[in-house]
């Protein structure tokens, strides 16, 4: 199975600050990298597919970059709907796996 | 707008069956070319893929689950359904279906509530 690494694993940051949370997969997997938002209670939503695609809807301010075994997913400006969990997911390979969570909190 | 509902007892006992349906709803699971998922997440902690059903390809499971897991469609009801046999505590988790894109990214949208599901005597 692909290892997925997210770091950090939680993180404190007020409303306007830029957030970059990291992915590394345990072994290279192209562009096949997705990342989800999850709020208390509720399902996991996509943010970005095919580690920069914006899925439509989502707010620009949302954006992804790298390829192989280094990812990462930026918020430009926290906004307070904004904290949340953020996984990462590979589909590079079955079985499909995701990161342990990034808890992004208010400080 | 395709949405997904889960649907199945929310108490299993131990080393029985547990058995959740999925409906889709706003479209036919027959149609475009998707994975139908199953994926899992215990209280506090992360996702876990279970597997995936394509009308036109093989089903595939978690080798962690494979011998216990069936996923199965239905087309007339446009519904699909996770059968996970010999249940233990370990398998107390939130339940999710979802549609999952077909060629390469694969990501998951949309995706249902969830169900909870406790296995306890």
């Amino acid at each position: 199975d692909i290892q997925m690494t997210q770091s950090p694993s939680s993180l404190s940051a007020s409303v306007g600050d830029r957030v970059t949370i990291t992915c590394r997969p345990s072994q290279s997997i192209s562009s096949y990298l997705n990342w989800y938002q999850q709020k208390p209670g509720k399902a996991p939503e996509v943010l970005i597919y095919a580690a920069s695609s914006l899925q439509s809807g989502v707010p620009s301010r949302f954006s992804g970059s790298g390829s192989g075994t280094d990812f990462t997913l930026t918020i430009s400006s926290l906004q307070p709907a904004d904290f949340a969990t953020y996984y990462c997911q590979q589909s590079y390979t079955t079985p499909i796996t995701f990161g342990q969570g990034t808890r992004l909190e208010i400080k | 707008q395709v949405q997904l509902q889960e649907t199945g007892p929310g108490l299993v006992k131990p080393s029985q069956t547990l058995s959740l349906t999925c409906t889709v709803s706003g479209g036919s699971i027959s149609s475009g070319p998707y994975y139908w998922t199953w994926i899992r997440q215990p209280a506090g902690k992360g996702l876990e893929w279970i597997g995936r059903f394509h009308t036109s390809e093989s089903t595939n499971y978690n080798p962690s689950l494979r011998s216990r897991v069936t996923i199965s469609v239905d087309t007339s009801k446009n519904q699909f359904s996770l059968q996970l046999s010999s249940v233990t505590a370990a398998d107390t988790a939130v339940y999710f279906c979802a549609r999952g894109s077909i060629g390469g990214a694969n990501w998951f949208d949309p995706w249902g509530q969830g169900t909870l599901v406790t296995v306890s005597s």
